[in-house]
């Protein structure tokens, strides 16, 4: 059974970092491509980023291009998110998902993250 | 590739057909295309894939069809669970854009 745990939401000032893990379960983690999406608050989803099975390529949305980064440890079963330079419309859910291939096969519950001062 | 999906809000009662509708700004690879229901509070979860392709566990009362730019979800007969949100995304070429989503509501 896949799971998938998100954790290290919270509030953050403007400005300010937050990194986001996801704990992988129940597969093979080193097999599978992981994604990002997030929702804001009352809003549709918006895909963010996707790594792929050895971590080798990485793909980002033009919104998070250069501030967020993606990352995995296989010997962990992690995948982790970096956001720098935060901003309000950054604040959603951000959900983890496991793809097969660039396919969003299972979700994670989500974790919150706010960006208020 | 932009997604937009019609319409934004249908009301429909239980036993009825809904059609949905994802159109794409350029043709999907592959039709590489996927339909997610969204119920409040819970994480999306997969309906269809490969624009046509039911998931595991899915009622055949989901359907999916098109290719190159425009797809549709069929829910041929309404059930009261199927209240939900419905986005399409294509995973053809990256951004792996979503549609907007369209509500389904049941009277």
């Amino acid at each position: 059974q896949v799971q998938l745990v998100e954790s290290g939401g919270g509030v953050v000032q403007p400005g300010r970092s937050l990194r986001l893990s996801c704990a992988a379960a129940g597969f093979t983690f080193s097999n599978y491509a992981m994604h990002w999406v997030r929702q804001a608050p009352g809003k549709g989803l918006e895909w963010v980023s996707l790594i792929s099975d050895d971590g080798s390529g990485k793909y980002y949305a033009d919104s998070v291009q250069g501030r967020f980064t993606i990352s995995r440890d296989n010997s962990k079963n992690a995948l982790y998110l970096q956001m720098n330079s935060l901003r309000p419309e950054d604040t959603a859910v951000y959900y983890c998902a496991r793809g097969q291939q660039w396919l969003i096969k299972n979700w994670g519950q989500g974790a919150l993250v706010t960006v208020s001062s | 590739i932009v997604l937009t999906q019609s319409p934004g809000t249908l009301s429909l009662s239980p036993g009825e057909r809904a059609t949905l509708s994802c159109r794409a700004s350029l043709s999907v690879g592959r039709n590489y295309l996927v339909w997610y229901q969204q119920k409040p509070g819970q994480a999306p979860s997969l309906l269809i894939y490969d624009a046509s392709t039911r998931a595991t566990g899915i009622p055949d009362r989901f359907s999916g069809s098109g290719s190159g730019t425009d797809f549709t979800l069929t829910i041929s007969r309404l059930e009261p669970e199927d209240s939900a949100v419905y986005y399409c995304q294509q995973y053809a070429t990256s951004p792996l854009n979503f549609g907007g989503g369209t509500k389904v509501e049941i009277k």
